[in-house]
């Protein structure tokens, strides 16, 4: 079965400071690993995908997430944090019926 | 413009009534999706739709019955309301053929309490 884990429940940043968000992987055969974001009271918003190609993916508003085949990591990256990124970031996986599961959520929480 | 409509974004019901959530797309997806979200955060795929055909359905019990008029639309009935269903419900939509390749947009979401 596919599944995706986020060791952190919490991740505090400093504002300016770099962020890593947490993502391991279990899958077999290729691994397709998305990354979504859900600001309070709001629906999940999309950030970025790897499907094949470059391990550093780039997506929406500055975030980047690296791939890493040996470690089965895909951490998510943003060198400069803003205030405004504070929200739950959910890491995930697609089952053979295209459903996603979700890892269970990382709140970051960027102090100004 | 919105992509992925939901109504209502609020619900508040006694327990053992029936309750309908309503979900729109205008992204010309093929495929539909249902996810719960609990209080702890935790997202969990309920159903999922392509073409307007269930090809997915995780353990619901079937007090909770999905239905796609069209492509465009994906509703949720939900019978004898329990007050374990209190939860947040996402509609989600995302496109096809190869839609493990594609990302899913997501509704508002639906904020369901059980009283």
């Amino acid at each position: 079965a596919q599944s995706v884990a986020q060791p952190e429940d919490q991740v505090n940043v400093a504002e300016g400071n770099p962020l890593t968000v947490k993502c391991t992987y279990s899958v077999s055969g290729n691994p397709y690993l998305f990354w979504y974001v859900q600001y309070p009271n709001r629906g999940l918003q999309f950030l970025l995908k790897y499907i094949t190609g470059d391990n550093l993916v780039k997506g929406s508003y500055g975030f980047e997430a690296e791939f890493n085949k040996s470690q089965t990591s895909f951490h998510l990256k943003k060198p400069s944090a803003l205030v405004s990124d504070s929200a739950l970031y959910f890491c995930a996986v697609p089952g053979s019926a295209r459903q996603l599961t979700f890892g269970s959520g990382t709140q970051l929480t960027v102090l100004p | 413009d919105t992509a992925v409509s939901q109504t209502p974004k609020y619900l508040v019901t006694q327990m053992g009534n029936d309750k309908s959530i309503k979900c729109e797309q205008n992204l010309g997806h093929d495929t539909m999706y249902w996810y719960k979200q609990d209080s702890k955060k935790f997202l969990k795929i309920m159903f999922s739709y392509n073409n307007k055909e269930l090809i997915i359905n995780e353990t619901v019990p079937n007090r909770f019955s999905p239905k796609s008029p069209d492509k465009a639309h994906l509703n949720l009935h939900i019978n004898s309301l329990e007050l374990g269903d209190s939860a947040v419900y996402f509609c989600a939509s995302s496109r096809n053929p190869s839609g493990r390749l594609h990302e899913q947009y997501f509704g508002p979401g639906t904020r369901l309490t059980v009283t």
